[in-house]
């Protein structure tokens, strides 16, 4: 599986923006970058996905490279709520019904007061 | 809350047992994920089911079997329990058209399983 890296923790100071970095630098045309989130034992949670262009939700932006080779997702107000374990995963799917989530060590990010 | 529900919550048993877990999916999702996450070797994906049948399979161990009913929800069963089961155990559910939904998944709380 292809496989991205990030840094194992990060800072950030409520309110201010969080941005998380991540490379993927074997990824192929047809995989997405997809970012989820692990709040302390709770369920991962997905936050957003992109393929080429960058992306917004109501949760956070995702900045795609223009080699698609790193991302970075942002968190433009940072809450302490959002101390969570956040992974960057391309999507690796294998003859059309694989679709399974492949989850590395992601980044502890503490947003702290 | 994602609108998948897992059930027990937790779940204390001793080893050589046998348990089953249970998953309801969010409603008009079709495809249920099993992961294990444990302190040594993080998440990992256990096993998928697409419309009742078994579509992939990840480092599932012998002993653990799964399936999807009719009515969408899974259970996943472990037996012959040892200490090292002891996880937490997570369901998942996506919608079923295009392909880069499918790996927007859904999860439920867990379930966190200790054997003794």
């Amino acid at each position: 599986d292809a496989k991205t890296t990030q840094p194992p923790s990060m800072d950030c100071a409520e309110g201010r923006a969080a941005n998380l970095p991540c490379n993927h630098s074997t990824i192929s045309g047809n995989e997405y970058v997809y970012w989820y989130r692990q709040i302390h034992s709770q369920g991962p949670q997905y936050i957003i996905h992109g393929l080429k262009n960058n992306e917004t939700n109501e949760m956070a932006s995702l900045i795609i490279t223009e080699d698609r080779k790193s991302s970075t997702l942002i968190l433009p107000h940072a809450t302490l709520r959002d101390t969570a374990v956040y992974y960057c995963i391309d999507s690796r799917g294998s003859g059309g019904s694989n679709y399974k989530l492949t989850f590395g060590k992601g980044t502890l990010l503490t947003v702290n007061p | 809350d994602s609108g998948v529900t897992q059930t027990p919550k937790h779940l204390i048993t001793a080893t050589g047992q046998r348990v089953t877990l249970r998953c309801s999916p969010r409603s008009g999702d079709l495809s249920v994920y099993w992961y294990q996450q444990s302190l040594d070797q993080g998440l990992q994906f256990l096993i998928q089911y697409y419309n009742g049948e078994e579509r992939a399979k990840g480092n599932i161990l012998e002993r653990f079997s799964a399936q999807q009913f009719p009515d969408l929800h899974s259970e996943l069963n472990l037996s012959s329990l040892e200490l090292g089961d002891s996880a937490l155990y997570f369901c998942a559910s996506s919608l079923s058209t295009g392909r880069d939904i499918h790996f927007k998944q859904y999860f439920g709380p867990g379930t966190r399983l200790t054997v003794t």
